[in-house]
């Protein structure tokens, strides 16, 4: 299996209150994503990283900022969380040309 | 932008019978690649195949095989000899290159003993 590890794996949160989802690879790949996957949407991309500090937006962005200041790492953060971000999010790593390996995903509730 | 359609949000199948999944995407380019996924009730996402757009054979592994239709933008999954195991969701999914993966919207596969 892929290196790819997802933390915390749930989280309930309160409506207002910043988040942060982190993902963290051991594979050394230079592409990385976020996703979340709500019931009849399949996975929609929220943003992803072509390399340390290089970001961009997926259709989903709105309410969500990134980081990546190493290569291991690729933060998601929600500002102030609302009850439309409770969903199931998975970061995941590739390289060029290939498929992507998922992390095994967070479930977040905001109440 | 490239879209994946997966027109048939559940199917369901016997046992040891073979069951077709549908999708279809859109895309201007030449050069890419499709996937299909499975996520079981565990909710990992599983690679299940691959298929280069530059290759004409048709991507095999074992059990399950696709129909790629370059022309119609078709890419189906052939399931054969249907496992109780093999109940999941699947998702179809393309990328080019570099780029963003680009998901259908599921179909839940339901296997009947």
């Amino acid at each position: 299996d892929a290196g790819i590890t997802q933390s915390p794996r749930h989280k309930v949160t309160e409506t207002g209150t910043p988040v942060t989802l982190r993902c963290h690879q051991t594979e050394n790949h230079r592409y990385m994503y976020w996703y979340r996957q709500d019931p009849g949407h399949g996975l929609r991309l929220i943003h992803y990283s072509y390399g340390v500090k290089d970001t961009d937006k997926g259709e989903v962005s709105d309410g969500y900022s990134v980081s990546r200041s190493k290569t291991e790492d690729f933060l998601l953060t929600l500002e102030s969380a609302t009850s439309s971000q409770t969903s199931v999010y998975f970061c995941a790593i590739s390289w060029m040309g290939a498929e992507a390996f998922f992390g095994q995903g967070t479930r977040l509730t905001v109440v | 932008a490239q879209t994946v359609t997966q027109s048939q949000p559940e199917m369901s199948v016997q046992e040891a019978e073979t069951v077709t999944l549908s999708c279809t995407y859109d895309t201007s380019e030449s050069d890419y690649y499709l996937f299909w996924y499975k996520q079981p009730p565990s909710r990992q996402m599983i690679l299940v195949i691959r298929q280069e757009a530059y290759k004409q054979q048709n991507a095999t592994e074992n059990r399950f095989s696709v129909n790629f239709q370059k022309a119609a933008k078709s890419f189906s999954l052939k399931i054969s000899d249907s496992q109780l195991g093999d109940a999941a969701m699947y998702f179809c999914a393309y990328k080019r290159g570099a780029q963003k993966l680009v998901f259908g919207q599921g179909t839940r596969l339901t296997i009947n003993p």
